[in-house]
């Protein structure tokens, strides 16, 4: 079946301006969670959806981050006013259910958006 | 403040041999540690897991061993194979209700032929 899907693969774009990111997790799979990898760094946790509500946000970094998920399904990490600090690589990862099978559940990972910011 | 620790960037093995990436962590409250691994341009993939109420897991080729008196672990190859070259990052969660990961910076290994 179909792993984890992320759009676009790439994304320039110039400092200040908007941009949204979108990940298609695996079909069935009801948690959804965001990663970002800067430069030489490890992955960093940003948000974690159980369906369509977000339990922890914690990881956000600033207010102009945000995300949704819609439909148990698509979710849309939203940046505002992007700085060049936002360049990194945004990895979405989903689980099967992180209620049932606890902090034990696989996470798979999508490909990554590189985002770079000018 | 980096809760999980891979000090070492990069190693080179010889096909055949043993690789052993090793992974410290700093929060007690983790107990559930984790291998990805990750090649150019994918996401990362699972590899093996421990609970820390165990020492050792094996899968295959790939053994993971947990110290947690020294919040130390490390990953075994063997035999490593020129496929095995890619970045390994370690992983931690705790009782958060839910996976959340913390990861490593990752080690790249390199399994010459």
């Amino acid at each position: 079946g179909a792993g984890v899907s992320q759009s676009p693969s790439n994304k320039v774009t110039e400092k200040g301006k908007d941009v949204e990111l979108r990940c298609d997790p695996i079909s069935g799979h009801t948690a959804l969670y965001w990663y970002r990898q800067s430069l030489g760094q490890g992955l960093e946790f940003l948000i974690y959806f159980q369906g369509n509500s977000a339990p922890d946000k914690s990881g956000l970094p600033s207010d102009r981050f945000s995300a949704e998920r819609t439909g148990g399904s698509v979710s849309t990490l939203t940046i505002q006013r992007t700085q060049q600090e936002d360049s990194a690589v945004y990895l979405c990862a989903s689980s099967l259910s992180s209620r049932l099978a606890g902090y034990t559940d696989t996470q798979y990972f999508g490909p990554g958006t590189r985002l770079t910011v000018l | 403040d980096q809760q999980v620790k891979q000090n070492s960037p990069s190693l080179s093995v010889q096909e055949g041999r043993i690789s052993i990436l090793n992974c410290d962590y700093t929060n007690s409250m983790f107990d559930y540690f984790l291998w990805y691994k990750k090649y150019p341009a994918e996401g990362p993939t699972f590899l093996i897991s421990i609970s820390s109420i165990k020492d050792k897991n094996e899968d295959g080729r790939f053994t993971v061993f947990l110290n947690k008196s020294a919040k130390h672990l490390s990953l075994h190859i063997v035999p490593s194979q020129p496929g095995d070259s890619a970045v390994y990052f370690c992983a931690a969660s705790g009782h958060t209700g839910f996976q959340k990961l913390v990861f490593g910076t990752g080690t790249r290994l390199l399994v010459s032929p």
